[in-house]
């Protein structure tokens, strides 16, 4: 079956540019997350949905990142005012419901969105 | 915070020998641990986890256990092929997370010659 895909899988934007990033995860994940990883380091949580509820977005780095999954499938990242540090590749994953009583469901990850900003 | 620190690469290693990653981990509680694998051009992907201490993972050869008195999940692989060369990253989830956030290390690139 399909994995998860993300588009585009490339963008480059000018400083200050907004940009909106595409997650579509494995068909009935109910959990949906978004990691943000520097060139040479190991992805960085951003935010967490479960179903159309975002429930975590301690990890959005600023107020110009703001995520979405309005029917609790696609998401869609969005960067706004773009700045150079925001350079990076941003993985989206999706399980299914992220949490049993007794273990944490496998996360599957997309190939991720390598953006930079110049 | 909770983290993970994984010993600084690159490793390079002939085919057929053995192959240790250090993982050594901070958090609170009751973890779980896991070993991802970025292939180059591909996506990361689970390679194997434990829960719970003395759990021991395995997949595709490889091997892991859940250490709490010295707080690692160091990987292992008793002969290397080329087509182990990729990314390793060691990673956690806190105990209590309701999330199921991963915490990762910064990764190990692991390159295999013939």
């Amino acid at each position: 079956g399909a994995g998860v895909s993300q588009s585009p899988r490339y963008k480059v934007a000018k400083r200050g540019q907004d940009v909106a990033l595409r997650c579509d995860p494995i068909s009935g994940h109910v959990s949906l997350f978004w990691y943000q990883q520097a060139l040479g380091q190991g992805p960085e949580f951003l935010t967490y949905f479960q179903n159309e509820a975002q429930l975590d977005k301690s990890g959005l780095p600023s107020d110009r990142f703001f995520a979405e999954r309005p029917e609790g499938s696609v998401s869609t990242l969005k960067i706004q005012r773009t700045q150079q540090e925001d350079s990076a590749v941003y993985l989206c994953a999706s399980s299914q419901i992220a949490r049993t009583a007794t273990y944490y469901n496998e996360q599957f990850f997309g190939p991720g969105t390598r953006l930079t900003v110049l | 915070g909770d983290s993970v620190t994984q010993m600084e690469g690159p490793v390079t290693l002939s085919e057929e020998a053995f192959l240790t990653i250090n993982c050594t981990y901070t958090a609170t509680g009751y973890p779980s641990l896991f070993w991802y694998v970025q292939y180059p051009g591909e996506g990361l992907q689970l390679l194997l986890k434990a829960t719970k201490a003395d759990d021991k993972g395995s997949n595709k050869g490889f091997e892991a256990t859940y250490r709490k008195e010295t707080t690692s999940f160091h990987l292992e692989k008793g002969s290397v092929q080329v087509s182990d060369s990729a990314v390793y990253f060691c990673a956690l989830i806190h105990g209590s997370s309701n999330t199921g956030k991963l915490i990762f290390g910064q990764g190990t690139t692991l390159q295999v010659k013939p």
